[in-house]
């Protein structure tokens, strides 16, 4: 137990529909990480924020957004959603900016 | 272009025998290493990390990788592999910036599958 929890664990869900992925980081982490995995484009990085701000961005659809609360957790939003969108969503969180990354054991969306 | 390259997609070995998967990265410097492992239906449990100093680091499970600057490669190595140990890896990185964010870059991962 990497200590980051992630709800719900699987959602399923209709194309065009919106939907909210929750992450608890490990307690003390400032940082945390949201990524998709897919079988076609593999692991990819989504976005990264710290306490509270965003730091980083990847390949990030504008459909998708997310933000970090004071009291450190996030939430990764779906919204319009495709078939493609269907994959396993991860976060992770670390302690500070350049320190390892705990993952917790991801959301698998459906989107049918 | 940055990139991590795991050349193998699939790796058959027997229980009791050593392992080694490869990993191999396109920076422009030096970035973090690091070697992560999926099991089927699990999340990503970190198995060791580079950052800097001995090129051989230890990690959990009886793993360990070895970091060779000249080869730009991070390969993992088992000596004796056991069935529990039949999952996905992968091989990821951090390039190492001030400021901005730390994102990991992963390898499309091994699947090493193990037969008794």
């Amino acid at each position: 137990d990497s200590g980051v929890t992630q709800t719900p664990k699987h959602l399923i869900t209709a194309t065009g529909q919106r939907v909210t992925l929750r992450c608890s980081p490990r307690s003390g982490d400032l940082s945390v990480y949201w990524y998709q995995q897919s079988l076609d484009q593999g692991l990819q990085f989504l976005i990264q924020y710290y306490n509270g701000e965003e730091r980083a961005k990847g390949n990030i659809l504008e459909r998708f957004s997310a933000q970090q609360f004071p009291d450190l957790h996030s939430e990764l939003n779906l919204s319009s959603l495709e078939l493609g969108d269907s994959a396993l969503y991860f976060c992770a969180s670390s302690v500070a900016m350049d320190n390892e990354q705990f993952f917790g054991p991801g959301t698998r969306l459906t989107v049918l | 272009a940055q990139s991590v390259t795991q050349p193998d997609i699939h790796i058959t070995v027997s229980e009791g025998a050593s392992l080694e998967l490869r990993c191999n990265y396109s920076y422009g410097a030096t970035p973090y290493l690091f070697w992560y492992v999926q099991s089927p239906g699990q999340g990503l449990q970190l198995l060791l990390k580079y950052f800097s100093g001995d090129t051989l680091v230890q990690g959990i499970k009886g793993f360990e990788a070895e970091f060779k600057r000249s080869q730009s490669s991070f390969n993992l190595r088992k000596p004796s592999v056991h069935w529990s140990d039949a999952a996905e890896y992968f091989c990821a990185v951090v390039p190492i910036l001030t400021g901005g964010g730390n994102k990991l870059t992963f390898g499309t991962g091994t699947q090493l599958k193990v037969e008794l």
